[in-house]
């Protein structure tokens, strides 16, 4: 049972440089959900997409671009990077509802 | 009034003692309290969680307190063991148009001391 797999686990990069973080769940979950998670703040909640087709802005969504590609895959894109996005990201996904919340093992990125 | 209070920031509490954590909300539309654990270097996981239909929930060692009037509910650890040592966040839920959103605490780090 893999549930919410990210990759990648740990990447460097330099200011202005692109990626994408990528993430795959396996237990068919219409929900899926990006936070970065810093000292002292908690998770705050980046994008999120209630159902495969719709993605919707969270706390912090400045600097961050994301797309459903299907009902099992949800990734975040971050176009020009910033020290400031130096964090831990983590996915997660649920059915929909009140219920629980399955989270990945988290990407950390450090911008140079 | 999307915003989850937690306190304490950190807790030391030697092998045996009960380990207490306190979140305050404000958005009466939550519904669904979930706790989670979060080991270093991993994600956080679910330990526990209750609807606002109940006081308490009750799974092992692990209590959820819930007060509805007060907004307020907590997690009570009781004999606590150094394999707790962790961070604890509680979160709120509630269903938006979007979907589900939830809330989550700042979250504390809680030390048990063997």
């Amino acid at each position: 049972n893999a549930g919410v797999t990210q990759t990648p686990k740990f990447q460097v990069l330099k200011t202005g440089q692109s990626m994408t973080l990528q993430c795959a769940q396996d237990m068919n979950h219409n929900s899926m959900y990006w936070y970065r998670q810093d000292p002292g703040m908690g998770l705050r909640l980046i994008y999120y997409s209630a159902s495969e087709g719709t993605t919707d802005k969270g706390e912090v969504p400045n600097g961050y671009n994301v797309s459903r590609l299907n009902k099992r895959e949800f990734s975040l894109r971050l176009e020009s990077a910033a020290p400031s996005q130096t964090s831990v990201y983590f996915c997660a996904s649920t059915w929909g509802g009140p219920g629980e919340l399955f989270f990945g093992e988290g990407s950390r990125l450090t911008v140079l | 009034q999307q915003q989850v209070k937690q306190s304490p920031q950190s807790l030391i509490v030697q092998k045996g003692g009960i380990s207490i954590i306190n979140c305050a909300y404000e958005n009466t539309a939550f519904d669904y309290f979930p706790w989670y654990q979060q080991f270093p270097g991993k994600g956080p996981a679910l330990l526990i969680a209750i609807r606002p239909d109940v006081s308490e929930k009750k799974e092992g060692r692990f209590t959820i307190s819930f007060n509805k009037s007060a907004k307020q509910f907590s997690l009570h650890i009781m004999d606590s063991q150094p394999g707790d040592s962790a961070t604890y966040f509680c979160a709120a839920s509630s269903r938006d148009n979007y979907g589900q959103n939830f809330v989550f605490g700042p979250g504390t780090r809680l030390s048990v001391l063997p």
